[in-house]
Order: structure tokens, then sequence, then C-alpha cells
């Protein structure tokens, strides 16, 4: 079946760590994307990228850097620059090119700091 | 710039009652709106759309939104809600640059 896979389902990092998440999608879709969700602020974009080897700075991109080196795949690395980093990260993916601009999700991963 | 607003951050109700969740959205340009569920440590699943056309959407589940473009609202409804309806609700605008805005979301709460 096809669909977005996000690894791990829960992640801690400790003071200091970067951590990677990571984001596989067997859609052949064009453009992907990384959410943060925040109880009582919904999500918020983080970085995009609308084909290999391009991305572009979301609203709260600070702390974090992605890689569009395949398709399929668009890791999202959290430094140790982010300050705040606990929070459920969500994956997305969409045809750049479908007029009905459908966003597929993965199932989220839940970092949390030790 | 294009924004969403959810005015409820939390809707109780009984079931099998009607339910309507609010969302308000605001662009100077043509928009495409969304109502999206979230289940309970899960991603998002699109309920419903509207690009153009008819202004009444019907989605999945029995949900329904009205996009009123005067009022600048695309409100969710469902005559009757169950149990299961329990979830997160988020409304999105996307103004066809590649992303997609996201409201702040209202649980929804059914209880027996």
């Amino acid at each position: 079946d096809g669909g977005i896979t996000q690894s791990p389902k829960y992640l801690f990092r400790k003071e200091g760590q970067n951590v990677t998440l990571s984001c596989e999608q067997n859609l052949n879709h064009d453009a992907m994307y990384w959410y943060r969700q925040d109880p009582g602020q919904g999500l918020r974009l983080i970085y995009y990228s609308q084909i290999v080897n391009d991305f572009q700075k979301g609203d709260i991109a600070e702390g974090y850097s992605v890689s569009r080196e395949k398709k399929e795949s668009f890791p999202l690395t959290v430094t140790s620059a982010q300050k705040n980093p606990t929070a459920f990260y969500l994956c997305a993916s969409r045809n750049r090119r479908d007029p009905n601009e459908k966003l597929f999700f993965g199932s989220g991963t839940q970092l949390s700091v030790l | 710039a294009q924004s969403v607003t959810q005015l409820d951050s939390q809707v109780p109700v009984f079931e099998e009652a009607p339910v309507e969740l609010r969302c308000n959205y605001s662009s100077s340009v043509s928009v495409y709106l969304f109502w999206y569920v979230q289940y309970p440590n899960q991603g998002l699943q699109l309920l419903l759309k509207y690009l153009s056309g008819s202004t009444l959407v019907k989605g999945i589940n029995g949900f329904e939104a009205e996009f009123n473009k005067s009022q600048t609202s695309f409100h969710l409804r469902k005559p009757s809600v169950h149990i299961s309806d329990t979830a997160e609700y988020f409304c999105a605008v996307n103004t066809g640059f590649q992303k997609l805005v996201f409201g702040t979301g209202t649980r929804l709460l059914v209880s027996p």
C-alpha cells in the first residue's frame, strides 16, 4: 500500500544532541513538508520541498535542517540550537501538480527532551 | 497573508446531537479550503475540501461544510455525531503557493 512512513514513533533527545526524524513516501509525490504540532497552536510549517535537491524554510525553521537527496525521502534534523524541541512532528506529501492539493500525512513522531 | 481562525478550542457534545465547528479565514485572493481530522497519536486525514463551484461541500463520515465568501467562513457541520467522531479538527487554507496554513484546531468531545 502507498503511504508515508515516519520513524521512530517516539524519540528522546539529550541536551546538546542532534536527532534526525525519518520520513519516507512511496506515493511518487514531488512535494514534501514538515510540520510541528504543539497543543493549542495547531500545525506550523518548518520546511518544505517541492523537488529533489531543493527546499525552502517555513515559518519556524530556526534550529532545524533538512535534506532532499531522493524523491521519496525528506529527513528532518532537530539541532542543538532548537531550545524547545518537545513536540509532535508530522511529515506530509502532495502531488505538486494535483489541483486538488490534498496532503497525505504520516502518523507522526513524538520528540521529547530528557 | 492568509490566516485561519478557529474560535473554539474545545466543543463538548452529546452523542446523536448536531455539531458545528467554526472556521474563519482571511485572504485577499481566491482560496482553497480544507477540513482535516486527527485521531489521537495519528496524522491528519482529509475530511472535505472546497475548491470552487457549489458552496456546500460534503465529506466523509457524514460531515459537510459551507463556504460563505461574504462572511469568510467555512464552518463544519454534522447533524448527528457518534462517539467515534471524538478527535481534533483542523481548518486550513491554501492560496496556491504550495503552503497550507492551518488553524489552531478544535477538539470535539462526544459523550454518551
